[in-house]
Order: structure tokens, then C-alpha cells, then sequence
């Protein structure tokens, strides 16, 4: 079945310091959506960015990713770190198809530290 | 505003006692989904309905039983249960797969 990996559990930066967030996937489908979510403490999951389209850059809320299918990637990545990006963040799968369901990975909780 | 509403917030439950959790949506989404949230374990598919009537086994189905009876409810059923099942509790509504879903506020269950 389609898998998610989120390589780092926890990540300790220093504000002001480029974030980033690895995310690899696993599935049979040559068209998968990947997905970010963040999830602030003692809140819901919500959704940060996504894409479907190979090797485009795609942006939202100073956070930015590309979806390499030639690597099966999808890094989450920021220039600048701010305090209030201290979250969990998922990397979600879905592959497209109209279950809509989303495999995630075991996320990836930053902490920036000022 | 449009929103996924679960009941309850909190719940406490004894080993073998039956719990039902409640969703609700006003999104008007054909998908609805429960996940379970564990720290190391990210957020597990446990079931999802495509519609109203009917529902589908997710990824960790065992131990737990879903019922869809209309567009904006869906309950996740744990007919005996275990401490293994405590954990956050998460409802959340979408359409197909280019879509996000939006997710209810998550109920903690305990199982003492």
C-alpha cells in the first residue's frame, strides 16, 4: 500500500535559521496529490500547502515545496524560521483517486527556539 | 460557517464499556473519515465513508465498527473497549483525492 516517510521526528532550530522538512512516498499511482498539514499545539490538523503537478514549486505562508516524482519528494521548506512555525507538521498522500483518503506520515514536530 | 463538530471533547471509559464517538459536518462533503492520532504514530486511518450508508475499513479497523446514517453524521463505535484505544480522535470531511479535508477538534479518549 502507499507509505509516507518523514525521516526527522524532531527538529530544534534557531529563529531566523531555513527550515526545512524531508518527506518521501511510496504508492502505485502515477498521479498522487501530496499534501502538508500543521497542527499547532492543542489544535486541529490543518492544510498548509499542496500539489499534484511534477517539479512545480508551490507556496503558501512563506512555506514552499516541490513535488519531484523522478525522487518521490515533497520537502517542506522555509527561508526563515519564525518562533510561531513551532508545530507538527504531516506530509499526507492521496492517491487521487475518489476515496480521497489520505495516507500521512508519522510527522515531524519543529521547534524554533529564539 | 461551514465546519466538522465531534462529540465528545473528552471522555473517560472502562475497560469492555461501549463508546461512540460523533462527528458531524456542515460541509456537505460525500467523504467522511475517523483517524487516530499517537505520538510516533502520526494519524491512522481507522475508517471513512463515501457516503451516507455506507462505510469502509481504513488501515487499523480492528476493534472498531464506523455507522453513516445521513450526509453529515458519522460515528465511530468501540463496542468493548481497551486501554490500547486511548488516544486523540480525529473526524474530518472532504470530497476526492485533489481535495484537503477539514478536520474536527479531535476527541481525547481515555480507557482506564
Amino acid at each position: 500500500g502507499d507509505s509516507v516517510t518523514q525521516t526527522e521526528g524532531l527538529v530544534t532550530l534557531t529563529e531566523g535559521l531555513p527550515v526545512m522538512l524531508n518527506c518521501t512516498y511510496q504508492t502505485i499511482y502515477s498521479n498522487p496529490f501530496l499534501f502538508w498539514y500543521v497542527q499547532h499545539l492543542n489544535e486541529s490538523p490543518r492544510l498548509l500547502l499542496k500539489s499534484f503537478t511534477d517539479n512545480k514549486r508551490t507556496e503558501h505562508q512563506g512555506f514552499h515545496a516541490t513535488l519531484h516524482k523522478s525522487s518521490s519528494s515533497f520537502h517542506l521548506q522555509k527561508s526563515s524560521a519564525q518562533l510561531s512555525d513551532s508545530a507538527l507538521y504531516y506530509c499526507a498522500l492521496s492517491d487521487n483517486t475518489n476515496t480521497g483518503k489520505l495516507t500521512f506520515g508519522d510527522g515531524t514536530v519543529l521547534t524554533v527556539k529564539p | 460557517e461551514a465546519a466538522v463538530t465531534q462529540s465528545p471533547r473528552n471522555k473517560v471509559a472502562v475497560t469492555g464499556g461501549k463508546v461512540t464517538l460523533s462527528c458531524n459536518q456542515t460541509n456537505n462533503h460525500n467523504n467522511m473519515y475517523w483517524y487516530r492520532q499517537d505520538t510516533g504514530h502520526g494519524l491512522r486511518l481507522i475508517h471513512y465513508s463515501y457516503g451516507a450508508g455506507s462505510t469502509e475499513k481504513g488501515d487499523i479497523p480492528d476493534g472498531y465498527k464506523a455507522s453513516r446514517p445521513s450526509q453529515e453524521n458519522f460515528s465511530l463505535i468501540l463496542e468493548l473497549a481497551t486501554p490500547s484505544q486511548t488516544s486523540v480522535y480525529f473526524c474530518a470531511s472532504g470530497w476526492t483525492g485533489d481535495s484537503d479535508y477539514t478536520f474536527g477538534s479531535g476527541t481525547r479518549l481515555l480507557v482506564i
